[in-house]
């Protein structure tokens, strides 16, 4: 079982560029999310879906975009990659019951130069 | 709109000592408390999580946290540390379902403790 998964692992952008990080998960769960981490900031949810085609801006949403077209993924879309946007990124996701803990993938860490 | 602070971000403590980690949060609805742990190039895993059962949580690896409702904290602990739990620590509030609302398990994260054990 491999739960969240996340590619690629490492990435490095030039200001202006774009790029699609990946996200699937193979638990069948209705809820992902996508979070970014910064150093002694924690993690801030960018985005978030509660099912296929349903998608919803978290805290931080400017300068990414998402989508959900299967259960399985939930890829999150730079488009014009700023430096402002070099961070760890972390996708999770969860099952709509009770109160499931989130499940996360080993993150992607992105460098925008 | 909720938040969570965690006091401190380094905590040193040597090889068998009590490990304490603060968390406090700010909730307009009875909350849900996690504590996670993120050890270096990895994701996040769940240490243990508040749900209002009891207030005293034990959760994996000997840790242990407590809630207190006139604090508002959610402090973790271990008795005594291993080198092994050497990692970043963070506590998140999920949004809470209540009358007329909705919960979509949005976590609300601290800003991290470093833990340091030392031989």
């Amino acid at each position: 079982n491999a739960g969240v998964t996340q590619t690629p692992k490492f990435r490095i952008l030039k200001i202006g560029q774009s790029m699609t990080l990946q996200c699937t998960q193979d638990m069948n769960h209705n809820y992902m999310y996508w979070y970014r981490q910064d150093p002694g900031m924690g993690l801030k949810l960018i985005y978030y879906s509660v099912g296929a085609g349903i998608t919803d801006k978290g805290e931080v949403p400017n300068g990414y975009n998402v989508s959900r077209s299967t259960t399985e993924d939930f890829p999150l879309r730079l488009e014009l990659a700023a430096p402002s946007q070099t961070s760890v990124y972390f996708c999770a996701s969860r099952r709509n019951m009770g109160l499931e803990p989130q499940h996360f993938g080993d993150g992607t860490r992105l460098s925008i130069l | 709109a909720q938040s969570v602070t965690q006091l401190g971000s380094h905590v040193s403590v040597s090889e068998g000592a009590l490990v304490l980690l603060r968390c406090n949060y700010s909730s307009s609805v009875p909350p849900y408390l996690f504590w996670y742990v993120q050890y270096p190039n990895q994701g996040l895993q769940l240490l243990l999580k508040y749900t209002s059962a009891a207030t005293l949580v034990k959760g994996i690896n000997g840790f242990e946290a407590e809630f207190k409702k006139s604090e508002t904290s959610f402090h973790l602990t271990k008795p005594s540390a291993h080198m092994s739990d050497a990692a970043e620590y963070f506590c998140a509030v999920s949004d809470r379902r209540d009358a007329g609302g909705t919960s979509y398990g949005k976590l609300t994260f601290g800003q991290g403790t470093i833990l340091t054990v030392h031989p």
